[in-house]
């Protein structure tokens, strides 16, 4: 099953863009690539997802490299309470999907400095 | 908009006793699923339901049962409650297998 590899921690400084990284080098043609986070004592909220082009919403930007094996969360403007944990995971389309795929990793922790 | 709601919200139970978490989303989501959070970790699916009628088993399934009630509600129960199943219970939603999860607030379990 395709897993995601992300950093635990990063760092950044308000009002500064924020670039958190994901590899997913067994993803397969029907995954889509998701990212939610999580603040502290709350649910895991929606932030984006795409599958093979560029996505942009009021949240964020998502970067997929040509090869899908990695992206990129794009955070344009850092701010206080972007501090969260982030998580990338991959959902397969189509055929109902092995449960195990649909785990969260542990995510990485960003910290925004003021 | 309610979105997906859990209760109870806090739970202290003895080892041995049971309980069932209860979960419903107002969406009109097809798949719902239940995951457990344990502290400093990521979450881990225990079962989810595809469809109205179907469920299956996640990474975590032992020591749980899950019930589709109809397409609003997933209930979640835990027959012989363990010090092991002390964690934070998520429910959550979405419109398809590879939609978009909307999660509830979470329950927090507690097992003396």
């Amino acid at each position: 099953d395709a897993k995601t590899t992300q950093p635990n921690s990063m760092e950044s400084n308000e009002e500064e863009p924020v670039h958190l990284p994901c590899n997913h080098s067994t993803i397969s043609g029907t995954d889509y690539i998701h990212w939610y986070r999580q603040l502290p004592s709350q649910g895991p909220e929606y932030v984006i997802h795409g599958l093979t082009s560029n996505v942009n919403n009021r949240m964020a930007s998502l970067a997929i490299a040509e090869d899908r094996k990695s992206s990129t969360l794009i955070l344009h403007r850092a701010t206080l309470r972007d501090a969260a944990v982030y998580y990338c995971i991959l959902r397969d389309v189509g055929i109902r999907t092995s449960g195990s795929r649909l785990t969260f990793g542990e995510g990485t922790q960003l910290t925004v400095n003021p | 908009n309610a979105g997906v709601t859990q209760t109870p919200k806090f739970q202290v139970l003895k080892t041995g006793q049971s309980m069932t978490l209860q979960c419903a989303q107002d969406m009109n989501h097809n798949s719902m699923y239940w995951y457990r959070q344990d502290p400093g970790m990521g979450l881990r699916l225990i079962y989810y339901s595809a469809s109205e009628g179907t469920t299956d088993k996640g990474e975590v399934p032992n020591g749980y049962n899950v019930s589709r009630l109809n397409k609003r509600e997933f209930s979640l129960r835990l027959e012989s409650a363990a010090p092991s199943q002390t964690s934070v219970y998520f429910c959550a939603s979405s419109e398809a297998e590879a939609g978009e999860l909307f999660f509830g607030e979470g329950s927090r379990l507690t097992v003396l």
